[in-house]
């Protein structure tokens, strides 16, 4: 099975940091890596897929880089809607073997 | 608009049997494969399995097999989570999500990129004696 790792689990962020999120996997995955944003109470929402492929309705605020095993979520100037849990997900191989990683709770500073 | 409705909450005691359901508009049903994620309270996001609803060809994660059921009727554009017989520790919320795909260079890379693109609201399962 492919494990995910994130770091940080959680950071405290101030209105117009900037701010990285890193998810490693435990073998390549080539591109095959999606972020999800989830807000207290509600379902997760896509943001990338295919580890920088912007979701339509995204801020470009995100971004996502990264290709094999190391990924990183990139927000370019953290917003207040932005406080909320980010999750990485692996799509590659068979899709009931798809894997999210552990989260990483941004926090308002 | 593309939308998956799960029903409501629901509490049980250990041993009973359970149904949740999850139904989708706005699309072709049987186009997308629907799967389920599990979310423990205060935890993260586990995936569970899913379906395809076109012919019901079912995969679960090794985490989940034999511990559920997930079924389709796609004359009602309905997805099924079950458990025959629940444990406390299945409490906890549970989502569908529709299994899109993209495309993202075509003249470079040839490969299908899948996400879950379309949530539902969730559904909250209590088992408690």
């Amino acid at each position: 099975d492919i494990q995910m790792t994130q770091s940080p689990s959680s950071l405290s962020a101030s209105v117009g940091d900037r701010v990285t999120i890193t998810c490693r996997a435990s073998q390549s995955i080539g591109r095959f890596l999606n972020w999800y944003q989830q807000k207290p109470g509600k379902a997760p929402k896509v943001l990338i897929y295919a580890a920088s492929s912007l979701q339509s309705g995204v801020p470009s605020t995100f971004s996502g880089s990264g290709s094999g095993t190391d990924f990183t979520l990139t927000i370019s100037s953290v917003q207040p809607d932005d406080f909320a849990t980010y999750y990485c997900q692996q799509s590659f191989g068979a899709p009931q073997m798809y894997t999210f990683g552990q989260g990483t709770k941004v926090d308002m500073k | 608009e593309v939308q998956l409705v799960q029903s409501g909450a629901e509490v049980k005691k250990p041993g009973q049997s359970l149904k949740i359901s999850c139904k989708g508009s706005g699309y072709s049903f049987t186009s997308h494969l629907i799967g389920w994620a599990r979310q423990m309270s205060g935890k993260g996001l586990e995936w569970m399995g899913l379906i395809d609803p076109e012919d019901s060809d079912t995969r679960y994660s090794p985490s989940f097999q034999g511990q559920v059921t997930i079924s389709a009727d796609a004359s009602i554009n309905t997805v099924y989570l079950q458990w025959g017989s629940l444990k406390a520790s299945d409490t906890a919320m549970y989502y569908c999500a529709l299994l899109a795909h993209s495309y993202v260079d075509t003249d470079v890379d040839p490969h299908k990129y899948y996400f879950l693109d379309v949530w539902g609201q969730g559904t909250a399962v209590t088992v408690s004696s």
